[in-house]
């Protein structure tokens, strides 16, 4: 079955570069692609990006300029990678698989941005 | 961006009761490929979120038939009917025709 399991940091600081991984099971990198969703403490959801079977992405522009996806395939990981990071950034950051619609989720990583 | 409005924000039912989620899109979620992108996801309390019904209407795997979706074009429901208590939680509507993708705002269910 699919599976999905996020790590990373746990805490970071204001301007530094957040790095999480998302290492998956069940299916091919190279056939479905892999959302970034994130959720701020008590708030909603905000997609981040997706890097599809082809390894082409597509990114939220608020979030272009900051951010960058990229996967190994051969150790069925993808990558999140974002600089610059503010406290706003605080969040839980999810990985999801894309087959008709997020359709498995990691449980999530809680990233905390201070100064 | 496509805006996506949830309504109502937040519901208490009981036990066996239906209801009924509405999420109106800003623009049409049909896609150049005939499709419509309109999914519906369910985060329980302390969970990540699940997927319930993906292009409008097609349960997602494990999903009971409780769970059924309607709509088109900008206009869509999501419907539970004889509410269980493992319903309870946050649902969303999001939206995957354009990019960036969007979620509505959430719909709180509480069971009475």
């Amino acid at each position: 079955q699919v599976q999905m399991k996020e790590t990373g940091p746990g805490l970071v600081q204001t301007t530094q570069t957040l790095s999480v991984t998302c290492t998956v099971s069940g299916f091919s990198l190279t056939s479905y692609g892999v959302h970034w969703v994130r959720q701020a403490p008590g708030k909603g959801l905000e997609w981040m990006g997706i890097i599809w079977g082809d390894g082409s992405t597509n990114y939220n522009s608020a979030l272009k300029s900051r951010l960058s996806i990229s996967r190994d395939t051969s150790k069925s990981q993808v990558f999140l990678t974002m600089n610059s990071l503010q406290t706003d950034d605080t969040a839980v950051y999810y990985c999801a698989e894309e087959t008709e619609g997020l359709d498995y989720w990691g449980q999530g990583v809680m990233v905390t941005v201070s100064s | 961006d496509v805006v996506m409005t949830q309504t109502p924000p937040s519901l208490s039912v009981a036990i066996g009761q239906s209801v009924s989620i509405s999420c109106k899109s800003s623009q049409s979620l049909v896609y150049s490929d005939g499709k419509t992108y309109l999914h519906w996801l369910l985060q329980s309390p302390g969970q990540s979120p699940k997927l319930l019904i993906y292009q409008v209407s097609n349960l997602g795997s494990g999903v009971p038939d409780r769970f059924s979706g309607t709509g088109s074009q900008k206009d869509f429901t999501l419907k539970i009917s004889r509410v269980e208590a493992e319903d309870l939680g946050v649902y969303y509507c999001v939206q995957a025709t354009h990019f960036p993708l969007t979620f509505g705002s959430g719909t709180k269910l509480e069971i009475k």
